[in-house]
């Protein structure tokens, strides 16, 4: 049964460390996507990846966000340094073009 | 800019009756699909049914099943015989082929015993 997978699950930080947040996509998935989620705003586009390459990233707020896909079995969101307003659930989501996303759990981010 | 609405942010339903959920889009693309995504409170996202908007015939999964008015950019989402486990939000969403993924604000649904 496969399905994407996100680590942590959970992470509660101090205003202005670093987070880092992982997803491994479905095996043969080419495309991956970072959402934010927060009860304000719903469900926000951060970034997507095609074949590795980011294609749109428009959604991320650059200063601070970074987002990365070092291998097709890897792609990383970073927060640095972190504030109180990025606290949300951070979706990763792969599929492959123009179709069906499968979401990951999500990450859970408090930053006190 | 393709836009997606939902415009019942609440809904209710008694255990084994009907509800439909409204969606409505904006794009300028004939070519696109729709999809219909419960968030339980688990917070998982699940697939729930989609829609090529080249195909006329209305999708249908078990007890879900949609109506889909291309002309009038309309996409709701009938849950036939509801149960306790469908409570959740509901998200209608949109992706064209260039990957631009939008999503609604979402109906929050609850299924009363």
């Amino acid at each position: 049964d496969a399905r994407v997978t996100q680590t942590p699950r959970h992470k509660v930080t101090e205003m202005g460390q670093e987070v880092t947040m992982r997803c491994q996509p479905i095996l043969g998935h080419n495309t991956v996507f970072w959402y934010r989620q927060t009860m304000m705003q719903g469900l926000e586009l951060l970034a997507y990846f095609r074949n590795r390459a980011p294609l749109d990233d428009s959604g991320m707020p650059k200063d601070r966000f970074s987002a990365e896909m070092p291998d097709a079995t890897l792609a990383t969101l970073k927060i640095q340094p972190s504030e109180p307003r990025d606290s949300a659930v951070y979706f990763c989501a792969s599929g492959l073009p123009w179709d069906t996303q499968y979401f990951g759990p999500g990450t859970r981010l408090t930053v006190l | 800019a393709q836009t997606v609405t939902q415009s019942q942010p609440e809904m209710s339903v008694q255990e084994a009756e009907t509800v439909t959920l409204s969606c409505t889009y904006d794009t300028s693309e004939s070519n696109y699909y729709l999809f219909w995504y419960k968030q339980p409170p688990s917070r998982q996202m699940i697939l729930v049914i989609r829609q090529e908007a080249y195909k006329q015939q209305n999708a249908t999964e078990n007890r879900f099943s949609v109506n889909f008015q291309k002309a009038a950019k309309s996409f709701s989402l009938k849950i036939s015989d509801s149960q306790l486990g469908d409570t959740a939000m509901y998200f209608c969403a949109f992706i064209n082929n260039n990957n631009d993924m939008r999503f609604g604000a979402g109906t929050r649904l609850t299924v009363k015993p």
